[in-house]
């Protein structure tokens, strides 16, 4: 069974740090591209970032460029989101999906998400 | 980064079809064939209904279907059912290697 876990989340103030992680099972991780998206409470999806199966290719939102950094553990089936200057606009619940052997595929799989609360 | 656009609600009685529409522009759903929509139920993590415009994912009731004119895509359910209730939000591959979703639209089941 295809299964994405979600953790690291939690309560920081503005202007902290917090690095989200995503163990993956189920699948084999390393031919798959992986991706964060994020959704603030009772608003839509907003995707975040995304990185190719070999990290040749990654990418970010404009609205968290300079500040978040997508990296990937392929021997611990693992993948991780480390956001800086955390503000109050980055509260979210953060999902990691699962897409394909290609940057363009779609997202397949979806975990459960993990709360981010950035608030003084 | 702006989203793509969808009504923000549809309604339909069980038994019925409605139809979903996501628009963009040619820099994303007109100027290529990477357009996904996926299910939300509240609570609950998305789900993959179709992706490259119209295939759908093994497992995926073929009461859902999808397709493209221009930089309009569309989502259609048939034979609505009351678990079909749910937030719907349609995903293009933007240029410049990023991803772009719609704004969501609740359908309710009447």
């Amino acid at each position: 069974e295809v299964q994405l876990v979600e953790s690291g989340g939690g309560l920081v103030q503005p202007g902290w740090s917090l690095r989200l992680s995503c163990a993956a099972s189920g699948f084999t991780f390393d031919d798959s591209a992986m991706h964060w998206v994020r959704q603030a409470a009772g608003k839509g999806l907003e995707w975040v970032s995304g990185i190719t199966w070999n990290s040749a290719t990654i990418n970010y939102a404009d609205s968290v460029k300079g500040r978040f950094t997508i990296s990937r553990d392929n021997a611990k089936n693992s993948l991780y989101l480390q956001m800086n200057s955390l503000t109050t606009e980055d509260t979210a619940l953060y999902y990691c999906a699962k897409g394909g052997e290609s940057w363009l595929d779609a997202f397949h799989m979806w975990g459960q998400g993990t709360m981010v609360t950035v608030s003084s | 980064q702006s989203a793509l656009t969808q009504p923000a609600s549809v309604s339909g009685s069980p038994g019925q079809s409605i139809t979903i529409s996501c628009t963009g522009t040619t820099s994303d759903i007109g100027g290529y064939n990477y357009v996904s929509w996926y299910q939300q139920h509240p609570g609950k993590g998305p789900k993959l209904l179709i992706f490259d415009v119209y295939n759908r994912p093994s497992g995926v009731s073929n009461r859902f279907s999808g397709s493209k004119s221009g930089n309009t895509a569309s989502l259609t359910i048939s034979g609505l059912q009351p678990e079909d209730e749910a937030e719907y939000y349609c995903n293009s591959y933007r240029s410049r290697n990023t991803w772009v979703f719609g704004g969501g639209t609740k359908l309710t089941v009447l």
